[in-house]
């Protein structure tokens, strides 16, 4: 049983450019979950998805960055017009249920790098 | 000020010492998380608990609720624990909040 899967593990763009993440998670689950992590600072919070539906994204910032889970597919989540202030390490975590009592299972993570 | 802060910050061990890691946070919590990130950067889930204690391996996770304190243990330290351990906690909703992280170094 493969565990939550993130690609691409490392991913380089230019100013300006579009980036995206992609989060497969574990077989089963249908909650996905999205986090920073900003060079020498903590895992912060950014959107939490179902199956075609945002649950909470208090999280994202408010423009350039969007996410989506489809029916079919992995999660994505994608960022505009990237800037150098975006780069930092992207992990996605799934749980097979909602509650937070559900135990959160993380990917390998995307580190972003933005020249 | 963070919802979640931890102490140390870094802490460095002889193999076999006994290794207590500290998390206080602010907030009413659900669960509290105890992770692992090690130096590639992947992140394992250890621990959740929302009451006492847990134990697995040499590992052991206590939360007093009245308190807002939940420690970590290591018991007989080994240089493959060398990573960061980070405390979070769910809040309303699933929103987790994170410590900054303590990175540990056990030296052989």
């Amino acid at each position: 049983n493969a565990g939550v899967m993130q690609n691409p593990r490392h991913l380089v763009r230019r100013r300006g450019q579009e980036a995206r993440l992609r989060c497969s998670p574990m077989k089963g689950h249908s909650h996905v979950y999205w986090y920073r992590q900003l060079p020498e600072e903590g895992l912060k919070f950014m959107v939490y998805l179902q199956k075609e539906n945002i649950i909470d994204e208090s999280g994202m910032p408010k423009e350039r960055f969007s996410a989506e889970f489809p029916k079919e597919g992995p999660s994505i989540l994608r960022i505009q017009q990237v800037v150098r202030g975006d780069s930092a390490a992207y992990f996605c975590a799934s749980s097979l249920g909602g509650t937070v009592y559900n135990e959160q299972f993380f990917g390998p993570g995307t580190r972003l790098t933005v020249l | 000020k963070n919802e979640v802060e931890q102490s140390p910050q870094n802490l460095t061990a002889q193999e076999g010492e006994f290794i207590t890691i500290n998390c206080s946070y602010s907030v009413g919590i659900s669960a509290l998380h105890w992770l692992q990130q090690h130096p590639g950067g992947g992140i394992v889930s250890l621990f959740m608990l929302s009451s006492g204690k847990k134990k697995h391996g040499r590992l052991i996770a206590t939360i007093n609720i009245q308190e807002k304190h939940s420690s970590l243990h290591i018991t007989a330290s080994h240089p493959r624990d060398s990573a960061v351990y980070i405390c979070a906690v769910s809040h309303t909703g699933n929103q987790f909040y994170f410590g900054t992280g303590t990175s540990l170094t056990v030296i052989p």
